[in-house]
């Protein structure tokens, strides 16, 4: 059974600053996707960024980028440079590659402060 | 623009009245999903349709169906809906053999239960 772990419940950021959203994760599947997952308060779930596991480089869109570190089952997601519009609930995800669906962390909502 | 769609955005309903709520898109995916998501808690897979092929969660009470009659759409109904039936009920969409397979989700139906 697969496993994604978020520790963080709640983060504040100051306006433009970075933030690292930790995930943590657990499978005994060599071939699995992560996701990360923007929800505000408007409810809509908005796919943020994905990483294969045989992907070698650390994916990145935008302002977000994935820390990928295979060996530690870790998958952490950076928000650079925030915006007060990032205030939302972020989820990490993952699925497996004979199975299309997606398992969810628990979240860590995340506030942006001006 | 919208791709998946759910109606309404708010549902109210009694206690032991059936409730349907619905979805519709317009990517043409082969897979739909229904989440539930109760308050600050992450998304919970209650069932899928792979195309034509319903696919159950081991642990959704039956009180919770589906049907999707064509394609485009498909329906969550709840027979008898409890008080901890209200939730956020978030429908999504997805193509196997995508590049990364994300999940495309809707606005979300928010459900309450008097």
């Amino acid at each position: 059974a697969q496993k994604i772990t978020q520790t963080q419940p709640g983060m504040f950021v100051q306006e433009k600053e970075a933030v690292t959203l930790d995930c943590t994760y657990d499978t005994s599947d060599q071939s699995y996707g992560l996701f990360w997952y923007k929800q505000p308060s408007s409810g809509e779930m908005i796919f943020l960024i994905y990483q294969g596991s045989y992907d070698e480089q650390n994916a990145t869109e935008g302002r977000y980028s994935l820390n990928f570190q295979k060996a530690r089952k870790s998958a952490n997601l950076v928000i650079s440079a925030s915006q007060l519009g990032d205030s939302a609930m972020y989820f990490c995800a993952m699925s497996r590659s004979n199975d299309y669906k997606l398992s969810f962390g628990a979240g860590t909502t995340v506030t942006v402060r001006a | 623009d919208a791709m998946v769609i759910q109606n309404p955005r708010y549902q109210v309903t009694q206690f032991g009245k059936p409730v349907t709520l619905s979805c519709s898109q317009t990517l043409n995916h082969n897979v739909m999903y229904w989440y539930q998501q109760k308050s600050s808690q992450a998304p919970k897979l209650l069932f899928h349709y792979y195309d034509k092929d319903f696919n159950n969660e081991a642990d959704t009470p039956d009180n919770f169906q589906s049907r999707r009659p064509n394609t485009s759409f498909c329906f969550l109904d709840i027979r008898s809906p409890g008080l901890g039936d209200a939730a956020m009920y978030l429908c999504a969409t997805s193509y196997p053999g995508a590049a990364n397979e994300k999940l495309f989700f809707g606005s979300g139906t928010q459900l309450s239960v008097l």
